[in-house]
């Protein structure tokens, strides 16, 4: 079974520029998460998407931060405009279910953003 | 204060030592999870448990949910075992939510 897939695998950009970040979750998953993990902390979840409708987006910084998830399988994360302190890496997770109790999330390799 | 608090923050073991990282929370959860991060590399689940202990291979977690600790533990560590260790907490109620903790850095040597 293939993994979550991310990419780019880094990328490194100007303040002021915009980036955007692919994930392509496990096969049947219904539901994906974007983390920001900054360098000595744990991941942040940016938002939760169950098929294409977002079920948490409390921590999204919606000034410059969008994801999407159109059809419910493929999602973006896009930053417009990057900040110094956006710099940190971009975690992609998808899990086959929501709301149970146990729920294993499976993480993509991530993606690491430097903004200069 | 953190919902989700490890220590150690770095660990530095020999080779063939039993490590122990410990994870203490404060609030209602329904499930613990330890996950392990290489550098450069994605995050793999090592376990996901929501009472008493479960063992793979070397690695052995365990769960108090009374004190709301778990603890993970590596017997007879090897250098690829040098990784980050995190543990997070999937909250009552909003069950596929992880909380985080700051992850405990492990580096085992020769």
């Amino acid at each position: 079974e293939a993994g979550v897939a991310q990419s780019p695998r880094y990328k490194i950009i100007e303040k002021r520029q915009s980036v955007a970040f692919w994930c392509n979750p496990i096969s049947g998953h219904a539901t994906l998460y974007w983390y920001q993990q900054i360098l000595g902390q744990g991941p942040k979840l940016l938002i939760q998407f169950q098929n294409n409708g977002v079920v948490d987006d409390s921590q999204l910084p919606k000034d410059r931060f969008s994801a999407e998830r159109l059809k419910g399988v493929d999602s973006t994360l896009k930053i417009q405009p990057a900040k110094l302190e956006d710099s940190a890496v971009y975690l992609c997770a998808s899990s086959f279910l929501w709301g149970a109790s146990y729920n294993e999330q499976f993480f993509g390799p991530g993606t690491r953003l430097t903004v200069l | 204060k953190n919902e989700v608090e490890q220590s150690p923050q770095n660990l530095t073991a020999q080779e063939g030592e039993f490590i122990t990282i410990n994870c203490s929370y404060s609030v209602g959860i329904s499930a613990l999870h330890w996950l392990q991060q290489h550098p450069g590399g994605g995050i793999v689940s090592l376990f996901m448990l929501s009472s008493g202990k479960k063992k793979h291979g070397r690695l052995i977690a365990t769960i108090n949910i009374q004190e709301k600790h778990s603890s993970l533990h590596i017997t007879a560590s090897h250098p690829r075992d040098s990784a980050v260790y995190i543990c997070a907490v999937s909250n009552t109620g909003t069950a596929s939510k992880l909380t985080f903790g700051t992850g405990t850095r492990l580096q085992v040597t020769l």
